[in-house]
């Protein structure tokens, strides 16, 4: 069974903090990803991975970053955390075989920024 | 246009009814589909995955693309209240900058027993 598990289910912080939200992945999957959720929004691509340091933005990489120093964990960083990132934060992974196709997703984390 | 539009519903059907869920797209270039489930407060789930035109059935589950009409459906036979969920499409091409998996917003589903 392929697992996908987040550091947190639930995280507040405070405007202007620095977050870190971790991803691991057991399945030895070249891919992964990081989405944030929103009602009315969906899901939206915040960064993805190929390979381990190889980085790609997605459609809202702004105030982000990512980490890859391994093949088995993604980290997505919030440099100067704000209300406005207050979401849904979703990692998800797939293998090589398949592309960016089949991802597999984490539990997901519930950001607060007061 | 939006890529990918799907009705976000609510929808409420009883126990055992056939239900129809549905996206359109317009990037001719999609031609992987996939259904995901997300449970409440869970990450989503894939529960289907297929290829360019035509069906596939998995249990009580069968997903059809029509390439020709850009339309995608998720069929569920004898719906059961544990099918109660949020349904996401997802749908990419291949090569280029079509490799990113574009969803739609997702159709809140519950099931009545």
């Amino acid at each position: 069974d392929v697992k996908v598990t987040q550091s947190s289910r639930y995280l507040v912080k405070r405007t202007g903090e620095k977050v870190f939200l971790e991803c691991v992945q057991d399945m030895d999957h070249e891919n992964m990803f990081w989405y944030r959720q929103d009602p009315g929004l969906g899901l939206r691509l915040i960064y993805f991975s190929y390979d381990v340091k190889m980085k790609e933005k997605g459609d809202i990489p702004e105030g982000y970053s990512v980490s890859r120093e391994k093949k088995e964990r993604f980290s997505l960083i919030l440099e100067s955390a704000s209300t406005n990132q207050t979401s849904m934060y979703l990692c998800a992974s797939s293998p090589i075989e398949t592309g960016y196709n089949e991802q597999f997703f984490g539990p997901g984390t519930r950001l607060t920024v007061l | 246009q939006k890529e990918v539009e799907q009705d976000p519903g609510p929808l409420s059907v009883p126990e055992g009814a056939i239900v129809s869920l549905n996206c359109t797209y317009s990037n001719s270039a999609f031609q992987y589909f996939m259904w995901y489930r997300q449970y409440s407060r869970k990450g989503p789930e894939l529960l289907m995955y297929t290829y360019s035109s035509g069906n596939k059935e998995d249990g009580r589950f069968t997903a059809q693309v029509d390439k020709s009409s850009k339309y995608i459906s998720l069929f569920i036979r004898d719906s059961q209240p544990s099918d109660s969920a949020t349904y996401l499409c997802a749908m990419t091409g291949s090569g280029g900058s079509n490799y990113k998996l574009t969803f739609g917003k997702g159709t809140l589903l519950t099931v009545n027993p």
